[in-house]
């Protein structure tokens, strides 16, 4: 079926820290992968996305590795700060301009 | 501010009245999506435009529901005679469909419905 999942619905981790955020997909016809930021009472922010033909995409403090082979999506954030507290969703696009959307994880960053 | 906006952000109405709902797109983006997004879950998708065109619309769009994008700039969502579960936020994005990023969608504030 179409669906992508999260593996974890809250992550909490300590200022500077990495943070590492996990995501499954089960259409392996999806050619392209998306990662939004969604603070409370705002509408989802691009972060950074990924092709099907890539397997790593770096942006400024953020990496997506896509492993095509288990159907894994992950975001890696470098130096977590407060900032970065928000809910996070995985989407894929299957070039029909959908994006489906999985259910979020929700990072909360302490001091 | 050149953001994708929504009005009104906020919406109260009681079981039975109609709805409608306005996005304004990022201007020049010739794609237009409305997406439904309950508490703790992803957005769905509802349905999308290129430019006047009506491209798609998923199955959660029941007959009550009707979206509309005139003259390809603004799109309005119109819900008739609201439920309880329509309860939810309404989100619009936009793209501009034939530059190589063209897959970035970037949404607007949402409107969030409370049907009591």
């Amino acid at each position: 079926g179409e669906s992508v999942g999260l593996h974890l619905p809250t992550l909490s981790v300590q200022e500077g820290d990495n943070s590492i955020i996990n995501c499954a997909y089960s259409n392996s016809a999806s050619d392209y992968f998306i990662w939004y930021k969604q603070e409370s009472g705002k509408g989802p922010q691009f972060i950074i996305d990924i092709r099907s033909n890539m397997d790593k995409r770096q942006g400024q403090r953020v990496t997506v590795l896509l492993n095509k082979t288990v159907k894994h999506l992950s975001l890696q954030i470098a130096a977590t700060q407060p900032g970065d507290s928000a809910v996070y969703f995985c989407a894929e696009n299957k070039n029909t301009d959908k994006l489906i959307f999985g259910t979020g994880t929700r990072l909360q960053v302490f001091p | 501010d050149t953001g994708v906006s929504q009005d009104p952000r906020h919406k109260i109405t009681k079981r039975g009245q109609n709805v409608t709902f306005r996005c304004d797109p990022i201007s020049e983006h010739n794609r237009l999506y409305w997406y439904r997004q309950t508490l703790g879950q992803g957005p769905e998708f509802l349905t999308y435009f290129q430019n006047e065109a009506q491209l798609e619309k998923s199955r959660l769009l029941s007959d009550r529901f009707s979206a509309e994008r005139p003259k390809g700039s603004f799109s309005t969502l119109e819900i008739q005679r609201t439920e309880q579960g329509d309860s939810a936020m309404y989100l619009c994005a936009s793209s501009q469909r034939d530059r190589p990023s063209s897959y970035e969608q970037y949404f607007g504030p949402g409107t969030r419905l409370t049907v009591t």
